[in-house]
């Protein structure tokens, strides 16, 4: 079974600036969720979606948005990028039962 | 608000030996998780506690649950260079709406010494 796969893996974008990342659940995974990593403020939850709803949201601004697909697919966009907006951006799929998280690569931003 | 303390944040261990990661959190929970994660890349799940007085064995990794204690440990046995990593505990809480989201600790950066 292939695992979650997040495009892009890096970028680097300036100041306010636009971004859209991407993430592919595990086949037949449902709840889609996304977590910003930096050495400062460590794993920080953002937002979870399951069905195409937003079920959760982590105290980030309204610069980080997300949606989900009709296939389990899932994006997030940060709008008009900060220098602090640097971070590991950790995509991660559950099947719901356990709660366990399978987390992608992650897609490393650089903001400029 | 639900935190997750881990300690200590860093360890140093000599190959062979043995020591334990702890794991507290501040709220009512009974789903803990433990993840690796090895430097620039991403969290690999180890273990799933779902219930109190759990306990999870993998290799010489062995993890424990003490709900009513809000206390998980992470016992290393006899260490190994390949164990070196950065291991994080995460405690599920239910939220409003039925979503669970993760709350993190900061993670316990391994180093294992030859």
């Amino acid at each position: 079974k292939a695992g979650v796969t997040q495009t892009p893996r890096y970028l680097i974008k300036t100041r306010g600036q636009q971004v859209t990342l991407s993430c592919s659940p595990i086949s037949g995974h449902r709840s889609v969720s996304w977590y910003q990593q930096t050495p400062g403020q460590g794993l920080q939850f953002l937002f979870e979606y399951f069905s195409e709803t937003q079920r959760n949201k982590g105290n980030f601004p309204g610069r980080f948005s997300g949606r989900q697909f009709s296939n389990s697919r899932s994006e997030m966009n940060v709008s008009t990028l900060e220098l602090g907006d640097s971070a590991l951006y950790l995509c991660a799929s559950s099947e719901g039962s356990t709660g366990e998280l399978f987390f992608g690569e992650g897609s490393r931003l650089t903001v400029l | 608000e639900l935190k997750v303390e881990q300690n200590p944040l860093f360890l140093s261990m000599q190959e062979g030996k043995n020591y334990t990661i702890y794991c507290n959190y501040s709220t009512t929970s009974d789903r803990l998780y433990w993840y690796r994660q090895d430097p620039g890349k991403s969290l690999e799940s180890l273990f799933v506690l779902l219930s109190n007085g759990a306990v999870k064995q993998e290799g010489r990794l062995m993890a424990s649950l003490d709900t009513k204690a809000r206390l998980s440990t992470l016992h290393i046995t006899a260490a190994v260079h390949d164990l070196s990593a950065t291991y994080f505990c995460a405690v599920d809480t239910l939220t409003q709406g039925g979503s669970e989201k993760l709350v993190f600790g900061k993670g316990t950066k391994l180093t294992v010494n030859p």
